[in-house]
């Protein structure tokens, strides 16, 4: 299907262990984003990405990590997951030109770290 | 300071009622003014997005831009069950970098 898709969409695991989120995009979009979403923050960005491997850290960057090997694809590592990572995380995609850059989100991976 | 402030609410009105949703930002500098809507469990969608001052208007929905007072608004006219949802607004930065309100709350009663 076109668009952006996120796995998994849930997903339950322990403290100390490494998940990895993915993200894919059909709409050859250049930039691509990482946000958490919890109650009372509202969306912080952890990273973005202008093209294939140029990355960047945003708001909340700490314990995460990114990479972009391909222009589609955009996965989220939790290297060694804590509890206070336990969130809902939504990809975005946006083109680089365009009024306003709009940005389109996946449905989200709702991560719970026990 | 947060770059933008939202209401959480939760707000609930009644089926038709006239729904006015804001959100105050701090840099005078921002030029995109965006709202998003948010089902449960679903991904937030783009609602409406504006660049100047004034209004602008799509169907039941009507974005209102005051930069002098750098305040925001949705209005949603005869509103429905099916609006009921969490409203973001957000606000682009620069490049392709947004701050996002946490969101309001909406529950439109039949």
């Amino acid at each position: 299907d076109a668009g952006i898709t996120q796995s998994p969409r849930y997903k339950i695991t322990e403290t100390g262990r490494q998940v990895t989120l993915m993200c894919h995009q059909t709409w050859s979009h250049s930039y691509m984003f990482w946000y958490r979403q919890d109650l009372g923050h509202g969306l912080r960005l952890i990273y973005y990405s202008a093209a294939a491997d140029i990355t960047d850290k945003g708001e909340v960057p700490d314990g995460y990590v990114v990479s972009r090997s391909k222009t589609e694809n955009f996965p989220l590592t939790l290297e060694s997951a804590t509890r206070s990572q336990t969130s809902v995380y939504f990809c975005a995609s946006s083109e680089s030109k365009g009024v306003g850059n709009i940005q389109y989100f996946g449905a989200g991976t709702r991560l719970s770290v026990l | 300071q947060k770059e933008v402030e939202q209401d959480p609410g939760p707000l609930s009105v009644p089926e038709g009622a006239i729904v006015s949703l804001n959100c105050t930002y701090s840099n005078s500098a921002f030029q995109y003014f965006m709202w998003y809507r948010q089902y449960s469990r679903k991904g937030p969608e783009l609602l409406m997005y504006t660049y100047s001052s004034g209004n602008k208007e799509d169907g039941r929905f009507t974005a209102q831009v005051d930069k002098s007072s750098k305040y925001i608004s949705l209005f949603i006219r005869d509103s429905q069950p099916s609006d009921s949802a969490t409203y973001l607004c957000a606000i682009k930065v620069t490049g392709n970098q947004f701050y996002f309100g946490t969101g309001t709350s909406l529950t439109v009663i039949p």
